[in-house]
Formats: C-alpha cells, structure tokens, sequence
C-alpha cells in the first residue's frame, strides 16, 4: 500500500532556510502536494509538483522531486515566524480510486 | 470566492445527542470530502462525494452518516458517538474527484473541533 513519511519537528531561526522532507512509497505517484496547517485552521494547499518535474519555484517556496529515490522536498528561504505550522506533504496516485494520502507532518517552529 | 465554511467551529455533545456538522462552498466544485484529524496526526479521509453521489466510504461506523442534498453543501450527521470520536473535522472541496492521477486541489476548511463527552 502506500505510504508518505516526514520526520516530525524542524526548528530553525527566522531569516534562515528551512528543508522539510517527505518520502514516499507509491512508484505510481502523479502530483505530489506541500500543504500548511497552522493551529486550529484546516489546510492550505502551497504548492504541487507534476512527477515529470524535478523542480518547481514559487517566491520563497522550492520544491524538489526526486523520482528515482521517491524523495520529495520542500524549501523555504528567509523562514519568518509566521511560517510556523505543521507542512504535510501529500501524494495521488495514477489511475487510482482513492483521495490524497498525506504524511505524517513536520511542525516547523520558527525562533525569533 | 475560494472558501469553504464549516459551521459549528466547536462542538461539545453527549454520546446520546443527535447532532450535524454543515459545510458549504461556493467555488462550483462538484467533489467534496469529510476528513477526520486527531492531535498531531494528519487527515484521514472518511467520505468523498462526487456529483452529489456517495464515491468513496473509508469504512466510517453508521454513528457517521454523510449528507449531500445539492453541489454546494455537504453534512455530517453524528448520532451515538463515543468519547474516542473526539477529533477535528474537516470538510474539503475540489474541482472534480477522479480518484487519483489528476491535479485535484484541495480546498479545505477550518474544521469543526468536536469533543464528545
């Protein structure tokens, strides 16, 4: 079956890049998604990746694919506070008959 | 708009209360899904309904029962819960569900926190 990983807490300090990783197991995988989940609130899609691309900029955000090894990355640059939150990374696969299956989220804490 | 709202935000209900989770989006999307997300888990997909018709039941007990009477809305109807029902649940939209292999972004809400005593 399928299965998406992330290790679970990230702390680094305002100004500086923060890398979330995610892996996963599904060779099938088509999209794969960065959402954000702040306290109390639902989630917020970021940013998505076709699995024909290996890289995809959007301002501060970065992601990056590598099919092979089924890793998947997300950087942020010049990390502010307000980017504290939990960032899950989620998968849908081709052909499939199910929803996104998402990992098991990073909680990115951001010190001043 | 690009929003889904979710009305009660908070919930507090007795195991032998009837109660109902409403969601509502305006974004013309024709998928909606329930997701059920305990403390520091990520979502778990309960229910996904496509053009108004049930697609997906990820085996939630009948205490659960999903509603969708037109495009936009989308309830939870609760009845008989257990303590360990306790969690947050989030409604979600998008555009079309195809079960996979499509770019189907997902609109959620913000939740409705649901404490059963």
């Amino acid at each position: 079956g399928e299965d998406v990983e992330q290790s679970l807490f990230l702390s680094v300090r305002e100004g500086d890049s923060s890398v979330i990783n995610c892996t996963y197991t599904d060779s099938s995988s088509t999209y794969l998604y960065w959402y954000k989940q702040e306290p109390g609130a639902g989630l917020q899609l970021l940013t998505y990746i076709f699995s024909n691309m290996d890289m995809k900029q959007d301002q501060r955000l970065t992601v990056l694919l590598n099919k092979k090894d089924k890793h998947l990355s997300l950087r942020i640059a010049d990390t502010q506070t307000g980017d504290s939150a939990i960032y899950f990374c989620a998968e849908s696969e081709t052909g499939g008959r199910r929803a996104l299956t998402f990992g098991s989220g990073t909680r990115l804490q951001v010190q001043p | 708009d690009t929003e889904v709202t979710q009305t009660p935000k908070h919930l507090v209900m007795g195991m032998t209360n009837k109660k109902s989770l409403k969601c509502e989006q305006h974004m013309g999307h024709r998928a909606m899904y329930w997701y059920k997300q305990k403390a520091k888990k990520p979502p778990e997909l309960m229910f996904v309904y496509s053009y108004e018709k049930l697609s997906i039941n990820e085996s939630v007990p009948s205490r659960f029962s999903p509603e969708c009477p037109n495009s936009s809305l989308l309830n939870l109807h609760l009845h008989a819960l257990q303590p360990e029902d306790s969690a947050l649940y989030l409604c979600a939209s998008s555009q079309v569900y195809t079960g996979g292999g499509t770019n189907e972004k997902l609109f959620f809400g913000s939740g409705t926190q649901l404490s059963v005593l």
